[in-house]
Parts: C-alpha cells; sequence; structure tokens
C-alpha cells in the first residue's frame, strides 16, 4: 500500500501569507491526488483533483502542483475562511489513502 | 444540488453490528461511484470502501482493517447506499461520511454519522 506523508503537520500563518503544504508518497503512482479542506464539525470539501484541476468554484488562490512522489497545494494569499485543516488523499490500484493532514492555524 | 444523507449511526457495543444508510439526491446516482470514508474522534480520514456502478459490474473493493467484516452494497430504486457493519471493534469508533466519486477522488459529501463501539 502507498503511504502518504503531509509537511508540515501544523503551520502558524497570517492573513496574506503564501502557503505552501506538501504530500509525499512512499511510491510513484499517476496523478490522481486530491486536495480537501476540512473546517471542524464539517464534511471535508475537495479543493483540488488530478493534482492540478481546482475544482468548480474554488477560489484561484489555491493551486495543486506536482508529480511522481512530491505534490504540493498553495494558497497564494490566506484569507481569513482559509483557516482549516488540509488532507491530501491518492488512488492506487484500488485503494484510497489520506495523508494525515496539515492545520493551517493563526499567527 | 445534490445532497447525501447519512442515517443509522449510535452506540453499539464490541462485536456488535449496525446498518448505516446514505439516501442520494440531485443526481444520477445509478451511475456513481460511492464510497464510504470514516473520521475517529480528533483524528483523520481513512477510506473504508467503494462501489462502483451496476455498469462497471458493481465491483467493491475495501480498505484492509474493514475486509471482512464491512459490506457496502447500493439500492439504485431506492438511491441509497448501505454499509453493514459486524463485529464492531472500538477502533471502529468515528464519524462515517457517504461521498461520490469522480476523477478518483471525492467530489460531494454527506454531512456524517457517530458510529460508537463502546461497552
Amino acid at each position: 500500500d502507498i503511504q502518504m506523508t503531509q509537511s508540515p503537520s501544523t503551520l502558524s500563518a497570517s492573513v496574506g501569507d503564501r502557503v505552501t503544504i506538501t504530500c509525499r508518497a512512499s511510491q510513484t503512482f499517476s496523478n490522481w491526488l486530491a486536495w480537501y479542506q476540512q473546517k471542524p464539525g464539517k464534511a471535508p470539501k475537495r479543493l483540488m483533483y488530478r493534482a492540478s484541476s481546482l475544482e468548480s468554484g474554488v477560489p484561484s488562490r489555491f493551486s495543486g502542483s506536482g508529480s511522481g512522489t512530491e505534490f504540493t497545494l498553495t494558497i497564494s494569499s490566506l484569507q481569513p475562511d482559509d483557516f482549516a485543516t488540509y488532507y491530501c488523499q491518492q488512488y492506487n490500484s484500488y485503494f484510497f489513502t489520506f495523508g494525515p493532514g496539515t492545520k493551517v492555524d493563526i499567527k | 444540488e445534490v445532497q447525501l444523507v447519512e442515517s443509522g449511526g449510535g452506540l453499539v457495543k464490541p462485536g456488535g453490528s449496525l446498518r448505516l444508510s446514505c439516501a442520494a439526491s440531485g443526481f444520477t446516482f445509478s451511475n456513481a461511484w460511492m464510497s464510504w470514508v470514516r473520521q475517529a474522534p480528533g483524528k483523520g480520514l481513512e477510506w473504508v470502501g467503494r462501489i462502483k456502478s451496476k455498469t462497471e459490474g458493481e465491483t467493491i473493493d475495501y480498505a484492509a482493517p474493514v475486509n471482512g467484516r464491512f459490506t457496502i452494497s447500493r439500492d439504485d430504486s431506492k438511491k441509497t447506499l448501505y454499509l453493514q457493519m459486524n463485529s464492531l471493534k472500538t477502533e471502529d469508533t468515528a464519524v462515517y461520511y457517504c461521498a461520490t466519486e469522480s476523477y478518483y477522488a471525492f467530489d460531494y459529501w454527506g454531512q456524517g454519522t457517530l458510529v460508537t463501539v463502546s461497552s
């Protein structure tokens, strides 16, 4: 099974900051990599799919990139609504695996 | 508008059983590939299993921790997804979400239903 790691696990940032979250896989897989945002008590919300495709309705300050074993989610200018936990998720050979999450909180 | 509404959660003793339902509306359920994803209290997300559409043979895949204990099924006439959970363990305690799948990821999610396994 592919294992996913995320870094950092917690990120303290200010409104307006550029934020980058990294997701690494234990082995190479095709670019079926998605990113989700989750707020306390709510279901996750998909932000990106296929590594770099922006979900409809998601602000363009979110972007995704990467291939192979390393992927990134970037928020170009952090907004108050963006303080949340972010998860990456991969699909390979019939199984889905989530990363452990990155909590973005207020500095 | 796509809506997914889970139900059936509750408190159950270790070794017990529970069946969750997910009522779908706002899209063509029979064409959808559907998954269950869970989240233990204060923890991250964990995929439980997926069922493909009838045209794809209703193929089902399960995560290793639940394989052999959980069964996913669907009733397209009722637009409902099910998760039958048997031989429940304390580590199965979680909020269980149903979700639709596109591009091998989960685009629409329900609000979740809490399953607590405790004596």
